[in-house]
């Protein structure tokens, strides 16, 4: 089975904080994305990466970048973190020959205070 | 960016009562997805629909894809207290990286 792990069930950081979420997947998929999710508005897309140290803004980048040094780990970094980042922050992965089959972790949620 | 909304938001029935809910936009996608998340975990793949009008079984759950691909619906007959969770549609847009665009969401709670 598709393993996408991230590293933190649970994190609360204080306003200003860098943060830093990381995700691991264990199936050599090429495609890594962070989400975040929020009541009402679904899934949106912040960042994803097609290989490694590649990178693409989705559609709310603002406040966030990433970092892909390893084809397996994809991380999702903070600068300066405010209380609006305050979410539920989802890593998924695709497989090569089937992109569209999105593979997710069991999340992250964030309290920014 | 497309926009894809689900209605209803949320939803509350009894057991064995039917449903529908449903994923509308604006714009024609190349394929579509739904996804179910349960509490404390990551969306899982249901389904995917490619082709305007077709219809998807998976056990209880039926899938359809409008004729024009602008919108579609998600079915469950007689619903068990294991269909609870989040429904996601996910349109897949067509490109090199294939990104999906995800629905707003619909929260099912099926009482026993």
């Amino acid at each position: 089975d598709v393993k996408v792990t991230q590293s933190s069930r649970y994190l609360v950081k204080r306003t200003g904080e860098k943060v830093f979420l990381e995700c691991v997947q264990d199936m050599d998929h090429e495609n890594m994305f962070w989400y975040r999710q929020d009541p009402g508005l679904g899934l949106r897309l912040i960042y994803f990466s097609y290989d490694v140290k590649m990178k693409e803004k989705g559609d709310i980048p603002e406040g966030y970048s990433v970092s892909r040094e390893k084809k397996e780990r994809f991380s999702l970094i903070l600068e300066s973190a405010s209380t609006n980042q305050t979410s539920m922050y989802l890593c998924a992965s695709t497989q090569g020959s089937k992109k569209n089959i999105q593979y997710f972790g069991a999340g992250t949620r964030l309290s920014v205070l | 960016t497309q926009l894809l909304e689900q209605s209803p938001q949320f939803l509350s029935i009894q057991e064995g009562e039917n449903l529908t809910v449903y994923c509308n936009s604006s714009s024609v996608f190349s394929s579509l997805q739904w996804y179910r998340q349960e509490p404390g975990e990551g969306p899982v793949l249901l389904v995917t629909v490619v082709t305007g009008g077709e219809v998807k079984k998976l056990k209880r759950l039926t899938f359809q894809f409008g004729d024009a691909r602008k919108d579609s619906s998600l079915h469950i007959t007689a619903a068990q207290p294991g269909d609870t969770g989040l429904y996601l549609c996910a349109a897949v847009n067509s490109g090199g990286y294939q990104k999906v665009t995800f629905g707003t969401g619909t929260k099912l709670q099926v009482i026993p």
